[in-house]
């Protein structure tokens, strides 16, 4: 069974900071990778995916990641954030064997502060 | 173009009470999911329709959950009996690479947040 683990519930930053939120997973097949972003009061939106090839992923709004399969981990990181960024980030892991299912994190609440 | 929608936004009901819960996909996606996000917690896989067919059902946690997509586009969330833990928050998502599903990216719709008294 695959699950994922978000490290850090809330995290705190100063605008213009760089931020790293930590995400690792645990599945024994090959796995596919998400970051989804959830503004206040609006549905989640894609961030970025690592489906296969290069490590390092970049998404919008200057997000990026880093697929690190030794590790089991998939860390979202920005070097820079705006108050703008404040919202729930989910890391999400599917497979070709684990059906259609996709297996979110319980969410890192990001909080930028002026 | 218009995104996912679900209605209603918001419904309160009374414990042991049938509930519907519906979600409009974006036009022309084939692949649609319904999740549940409890308080705190990330969403919670409940059920994956490929066309008009409910292809993963796994994540229903009972028998009185069920859902339909009789034309393969509007979904219906069905709860019989509701109970108190069944308070959360319904998401829709739909996506347009039904065959590629595990690696597609999801388009969500606001949600529903639905409270049991």
């Amino acid at each position: 069974a695959q699950s994922v683990t978000q490290l850090d519930s809330q995290v705190p930053v100063f605008e213009e900071a760089p931020v790293e939120l930590r995400c690792n997973y645990s599945s024994s097949v090959s796995v596919y990778l998400f970051w989804y972003v959830q503004y206040p009061n609006q549905g989640l939106q894609l961030l970025l995916k690592y489906l296969s090839g290069s490590t390092l992923v970049k998404g919008i709004n200057g997000f990026e990641a880093e697929f690190n399969k030794s590790q089991t981990s998939f860390h979202l990181r920005k070097p820079s954030v705006h108050i703008s960024d404040t919202a729930e980030y989910f890391c999400a892991v599917s497979s070709n064997t684990g059906g259609f299912k996709t297996i979110f994190g319980a969410g890192t609440r990001l909080f930028v502060k002026a | 173009g218009a995104g996912v929608s679900q209605t209603p936004s918001n419904k309160v009901t009374e414990k042991g009470k049938y509930v519907e819960l519906r979600c409009d996909p974006i036009s022309g996606h084939t692949a649609l999911y319904w999740y549940r996000q409890s308080l705190g917690q990330g969403p919670e896989f409940l059920i994956y329709f490929q066309g008009t067919g409910a292809a993963d059902d796994s994540g229903l946690p009972n028998d009185r959950f069920f859902a339909v997509r009789p034309e393969g586009s509007v979904s219906t969330l069905k709860i019989q009996r509701t109970e108190r833990g069944d308070s959360a928050v319904y998401l829709c998502a739909s996506s347009d690479k039904g065959l590629a599903g595990p690696q597609a990216e999801q388009f969500f719709g606001p949600g529903t947040r639905l409270t049991v008294l």
